[in-house]
């Protein structure tokens, strides 16, 4: 009962170095997601994909850029690191609500996070 | 912009209690609304989802109520436990042009105490 894989689970960056986010799912889902989770603001979706192939900016996709070369994996990648970049990482994955068409979709499944500090 | 508010921030009660987690938001133009909970240094993991033409949603000791014209949302836990202690989320999906785009709220930590 894999569900969401996140690696990994805790990072110390530098400033201006780089990185890459991996997430692997194996419940076969069209839908997977970036979020990021800070005090006191909830979670900001960074990136999202809607299949192998696509991807779409979400709500706080500068200097981050992610890949869906497979359908089971989408990774995301910080070209230079900065302290602002500092928080903690979520991947999800979902499906469409079978039968309701590509606009709704069913329960969300998160990866349990990757705690990422730049120094 | 969808904004969405969790009101308490933090909530404590005795065990055995039955409780009540409020969440609004600012658009009523939503597809579903979601409940999460949150385990410290965890993943969020969906307890409920209600599409935007139901009303409310059970699971087990869980019941989650939809109002979308007024942009409300209850989450209802019955004869808490301490092993209910977690941060509840709630998250409506705003979405448009495929995926799940979700709005979250910052949370209701709640501590079910002896």
């Amino acid at each position: 009962n894999a569900g969401v894989t996140q690696t990994p689970k805790f990072r110390v960056l530098k400033t201006g170095q780089s990185m890459t986010l991996l997430c692997a799912q194996d419940m076969n889902h069209e839908y997977m997601y970036w979020y990021r989770q800070d005090p006191g603001m909830g979670l900001r979706l960074i990136h999202y994909s809607v299949g192998e192939g696509t991807t779409a900016k979400g709500e706080v996709p500068d200097g981050y850029n992610v890949s869906r070369l497979k359908k089971q994996n989408f990774l995301l990648g910080l070209e230079s690191a900065a302290p602002s970049q500092t928080s903690v990482y979520f991947c999800a994955s979902s499906s469409p609500l079978k039968g309701f068409g590509p606009a709704t979709n069913e329960k969300l499944f998160f990866g349990s996070g990757t705690q990422l500090s730049v120094l | 912009k969808q904004e969405v508010t969790q009101i308490p921030a933090a909530l404590s009660v005795p065990e055995g209690e039955n409780l009540v987690l409020n969440c609004s938001f600012t658009d009523s133009a939503i597809y579903n609304l979601q409940w999460f909970r949150q385990d410290p240094g965890k993943g969020l993991t969906s307890l409920l989802l209600i599409q935007s033409s139901q009303r409310e949603q059970t699971s087990g000791r869980l019941n989650a109520s939809l109002d979308k014209s007024s942009g409300r949302s209850t989450l209802y836990i019955a004869a808490s436990q301490p092993g209910d202690s977690a941060t509840y989320l709630c998250a409506v999906n705003i979405l448009t042009g495929g995926g799940n785009k979700l709005t979250f709220g910052t949370g209701t930590q709640l501590k079910v105490e002896l």
